[in-house]
């Protein structure tokens, strides 16, 4: 069973579309998280949720909206695409917040065109 | 913020021991050190946490002196395959923030033949 799972794999769609990346962990975790990690390799922190609610929000484009219908899942919609969004988005959990182990899903390769 | 620096790249041959250091100056007294290893096309995976001295488990070893100032990663006997990207982030449990959760650009790790 896969712990943490992204769907879909790959994503392609051009620049003004709006479009989702769906997250899951089976692991009961409490925290799940979203990542950026852009062409140069740098991975950085987008979202975290801990129990449904937001925790962290770093400067992200309000575009960039996180829902997270229960504890398992959390969801990242994008409205409005940019060829800057050109990027591969990882989904994460973990039993607690911070420096807690984390678990990776196997990413998203978006590429808008 | 507790900013980590680690080298760009590295270089060895299979069956030697890597160490790779990375320097935090900034850590708090309830940050952890934590190491994750990144291949190609995949998400990070969890390697080893350490707060002080020196933590080992069955695939590497982490030193940490007693400023806690830096912490050295030790892979022993290394093969092809931990060819991969090694990061280092340091943080607290709290997870009231996004200070551990900053990957940075980590440290290419290149084996050799």
């Amino acid at each position: 069973d896969t712990a943490v799972s992204q769907t879909p794999k790959y994503l392609v769609t051009q620049m003004g579309n709006d479009k989702s990346i769906k997250c899951e962990q089976n692991l009961g975790h409490d925290t799940m998280y979203w990542y950026k990690q852009d062409s140069k390799k740098f991975l950085k922190i987008m979202f975290s949720y801990n129990n449904k609610e937001l925790i962290i929000n770093e400067t992200v484009p309000n575009r960039f909206s996180p829902k997270s219908p229960d504890k398992a899942h959390l969801n990242l919609h994008i409205n409005s695409l940019e060829l800057g969004d050109s990027a591969v988005y990882f989904c994460a959990s973990s039993h607690g917040g911070g420096s807690y182990e984390q678990y990776f899903g196997p990413g998203t390769r978006l590429t808008v065109t | 913020l507790a900013k980590t620096t680690q080298p760009i790249s590295m270089d060895s041959y299979e069956g030697q021991e890597v160490n790779i250091t990375c320097s935090h100056n900034n850590i708090a007294t309830n940050d952890y050190i934590t190491w994750y290893q990144q291949f190609p096309s995949q998400g990070p995976r969890f390697i080893i946490q350490g707060y002080k001295t020196k933590v080992t488990n069955e695939v590497a070893s982490l030193f940490i002196p007693a400023d806690r100032k830096s912490s050295t990663l030790s892979l022993p006997r290394v093969s092809l395959s931990d060819t991969a990207v090694y990061y280092c982030l340091v943080g607290d449990e709290m997870g009231g923030g996004a200070d551990g959760l900053t990957f940075g650009k980590g440290t290419h790790l290149i084996i050799q033949p």
